[in-house]
């Protein structure tokens, strides 16, 4: 089955940094992978659908600005978040569909585990 | 009211049960419907996908009531193995854009 890889697995940074999570499908082009948030005890949230190409689309309540998002290949798209705050500190993961799969399963990433000190 | 709903448990029962779990979406128009384990680790993994027929994988059975937009997870002879949390997930577009309830955690005891 296709496989989705996310890195890094687990960060831990300091208030203000950003950190870069990559999530790439490795074994077919996805033209659209999406970024889920979870905090502890909650269910997966997604933040944003990323578009190869073009724009990413996020939910409501996401700031765009702050969770920047690029998809700049049909393998590779990447989450940085921007001047990261202790609030910040949640699970992360990614996306995405095989369309020689049709529009039925979704394959995960590993996920990223980041914590903002 | 949230889209996906379920039971968050937890859910203890000692080896060699079985135990069902239930999850009601509320958007009658959903098009695809998903159980997904999540270990300790968070990593994801798809548990099997829920037809209106109903479906089995080994000791696993999953069945979808649209009229009642109601999904459940039936595990039988439980393994200490199955100790995690099960997500019901609903795909309400067929876009890809996934909605997860909170979780079941089932804790299989020896």
């Amino acid at each position: 089955g296709a496989v989705v890889s996310q890195h890094p697995s687990r960060v831990i940074c300091k208030s203000g940094t950003s950190v870069k999570i990559e999530c790439r499908s490795l074994d077919f082009q996805a033209t659209t992978m999406f970024w889920y948030r979870q905090f502890p005890k909650q269910s997966l949230m997604l933040m944003a659908t990323s578009n190869e190409g073009s724009k990413a689309t996020y939910e409501q309540g996401v700031e765009k600005d702050k969770f920047l998002i690029n998809h700049a290949s049909l393998t590779l798209s990447t989450l940085t978040v921007t001047s990261a705050h202790p609030e910040d500190s949640s699970f992360y993961i990614c996306s995405a569909r095989d369309p020689a799969e049709g529009n039925t399963e979704a394959f995960f990433g590993q996920g990223t585990r980041l914590t903002v000190v | 009211r949230k889209e996906v709903e379920q039971d968050p448990g937890p859910f203890n029962v000692p080896e060699g049960a079985t135990v069902a779990f239930n999850c009601t979406y509320s958007n009658s128009a959903s098009q695809s419907f998903f159980w997904y384990r999540q270990d300790c680790r968070k990593e994801l993994k798809l548990l099997m996908s829920v037809y209106s027929s109903g479906n089995e994988d080994g000791r696993f059975t999953a069945q979808l009531n649209r009229a009642s937009q109601y999904i459940s997870l039936l595990i039988r002879d439980s393994k200490l193995s199955d100790s995690a949390t099960y997500l019901c997930v609903v795909n309400p577009s067929n876009t890809g854009k996934l909605i997860f309830g909170q979780g079941t955690t089932l804790q299989v005891k020896p």
